[in-house]
């Protein structure tokens, strides 16, 4: 099966710019989150889609980042606008609904996001 | 204080040698543990879970202390593609699948 997919790889913006990261999960997982990777840090939780809903968004740096996931699909980060200490990586990971027993998930291969 | 400690390492081990290393964790009601490995400049990946009654898989055991929060993990025989970062994980809350990460412990095996 086709993993989850991240877009782009690789993004490099000035300060101010706008980007929108993208995160296509494994087909048929309804749970999506996102985490990021500054550097010299630990990764750190953003948030958590169940389907279309936000579960926990407690991870959110501040209200320049919109995170969406329209039907319940793909996922959409966005950092409008952005700055320097936004810089490092942007994972996303998905995993199948609960009840089955926590097995870990399945992360992208990240977005680096480099702001200058 | 960091909720997952880690010794950041690096560890610098030979080929065939053992290695272990320690993770301390600091919310006592934590619930779930696993040890993943991350690649230079590539996601991580679940090496395993942790358990209370200890784990093996191949070369790799696992070992959870609950009464000392600490977590270990322990790598016989080391291969040269061994070579990677450990980062211990914890999940906190039941019935919550948010996971904090230590900034994980960087092992070279050297030929």
């Amino acid at each position: 099966e086709a993993g989850v997919t991240q877009f782009p790889s690789h993004s490099v913006i000035e300060k101010g710019q706008t980007v929108t990261l993208r995160c296509d999960p494994i087909s048929g997982h309804d749970n999506l989150y996102w985490y990021r990777r500054v550097m010299g840090k630990e990764i750190k939780f953003l948030l958590h889609f169940v389907k279309e809903s936000k579960q926990d968004e407690s991870g959110m740096p501040n209200n320049r980042f919109l995170a969406e996931r329209t039907g319940g699909t793909y996922s959409t980060l966005k950092v409008q606008p952005a700055e320097l200490e936004d810089s490092g990586v942007y994972f996303c990971a998905s995993s199948p609904t609960t009840g089955t027993g926590f097995k870990g998930y399945t992360f992208g291969s990240g977005t680096r996001l480099t702001v200058v | 204080r960091k909720e997952v400690e880690q010794d950041p390492g690096p560890f610098n081990v030979p080929e065939g040698a053992t290695v272990a290393f320690n993770c301390t964790y600091s919310n006592s009601a934590s619930q779930s543990f696993f040890w993943y490995r991350q690649d230079c400049r590539k996601e991580p990946k679940l090496l395993m879970s942790v358990y209370s009654s200890g784990n093996e898989d191949g070369r790799f055991t696992a070992q959870l202390n609950r009464a000392s929060q600490y977590i270990s993990l322990l790598i016989r025989d080391s291969k040269l593609s061994d070579s990677a970062t450990y980062l211990c994980v914890v999940i906190s809350n039941f019935g919550n699948e948010k996971l904090t990460f230590g900034t994980g412990t960087r092992l070279t095996i050297i030929p």
